[in-house]
C-alpha cells in the first residue's frame, strides 16, 4: 500500500525556521517525484515546490523562493521541505504528494503549521 | 505564469443528476498537461483526472474530463452520495505548477 507520512509541523513564531519531512512506503520512491502543496485554513490548493527522482532539479512557487527548500533522501525514502524566515501567511496544512513531474497520484494526510507570534 | 479560473464557484445538485466542472487556463495548456483532483472535507486531495482525460487507477467511469487549448471539463454523469466535495483542477505545463480556486458540489 502506497503511504506518505509527514511530520514536523507545529507552532513557530514569524522569521522563524521548521522543516518538515515525508517518509515514504509501499512503492518505489525512486521512481516518483516529490511535491508539497498547501492549504491555507479554509482556502484552496497551492502547489508550493518539487523535486526529480535524483534530486538534481526543483522548482518553486514565486512566494517561497529563496526561503523554502526541498530535498530528499532516496537512501532513506524520504522528502524534507526546509522553511525558513515563516511569515504569517505560511500558515496552512502542508501535504506532501508523490507523482509523475506534474501530476501528483499519493498524497500524505498532511501536517499543519501555524505561524505566530 | 498560467492562471486556472474554475467555474462554477459552488453547484447545488440532487444525487443521480449530472454534473459539469469548468477549468480556463489563461495561456494554452500544452500536452494537456492537465489534471483534476476531489478533496473531501479533513481529507487530503485524491486524484482523478490527468492528461486532461485519462482517469487515474480505481476512478469510477462516472467521472470523464475532456478538452484541449485553454478549455477543460470535468464531468460526473451521475452522482452518487460521495462525490460531494470540492473539486481542484492542476496543470503541469510550466515549471511552476498551480491549482484552480476549486467548484464545491453540494447537495441541493
Amino acid at each position: 500500500e502506497v503511504q506518505l507520512v509527514e511530520s514536523g509541523g507545529g507552532l513557530v513564531q514569524p522569521g522563524g525556521s521548521l522543516r518538515l519531512s515525508c517518509a515514504a512506503s509501499g512503492f518505489a520512491f525512486t521512481d516518483f517525484w516529490m511535491h508539497w502543496v498547501r492549504q491555507a485554513p479554509g482556502r484552496g490548493l497551492e502547489w508550493v515546490s518539487r523535486i526529480k527522482t535524483d534530486g538534481t532539479y526543483t522548482t518553486y512557487v514565486d512566494s517561497v523562493k529563496g526561503r523554502f527548500t526541498i530535498s530528499r533522501d532516496n537512501a532513506k525514502n524520504k522528502s524534507y521541505l526546509q522553511m525558513d524566515s515563516l511569515r504569517a501567511e505560511d500558515t496552512a496544512v502542508y501535504f506532501c504528494a508523490g507523482g509523475d513531474s506534474g501530476y501528483l497520484g499519493a498524497w500524505g494526510q498532511g501536517t499543519l503549521v501555524t505561524v505566530s507570534s | 505564469e498560467v492562471v486556472l479560473a474554475q467555474s462554477p464557484g459552488t453547484l447545488s445538485l440532487s444525487p443521480g443528476e449530472g454534473a459539469t466542472l469548468s477549468c480556463r487556463a489563461s495561456q494554452n495548456v500544452d500536452r494537456n498537461f492537465l489534471a483534476w483532483y476531489q478533496q473531501k472535507p479533513g481529507q487530503a486531495p485524491r486524484l482523478l483526472i490527468y492528461h486532461a482525460s485519462s482517469r487515474a487507477t480505481g476512478i469510477p467511469d462516472r467521472f470523464s474530463g475532456s478538452g484541449s487549448g485553454t478549455d477543460f471539463t470535468l464531468t460526473i454523469s451521475r452522482l452518487e452520495p460521495e462525490d460531494f466535495a470540492v473539486y481542484y483542477c492542476q496543470h503541469y505545463v510550466t515549471p511552476v505548477l498551480s491549482f484552480g480556486g476549486g467548484t464545491r458540489v453540494e447537495i441541493k
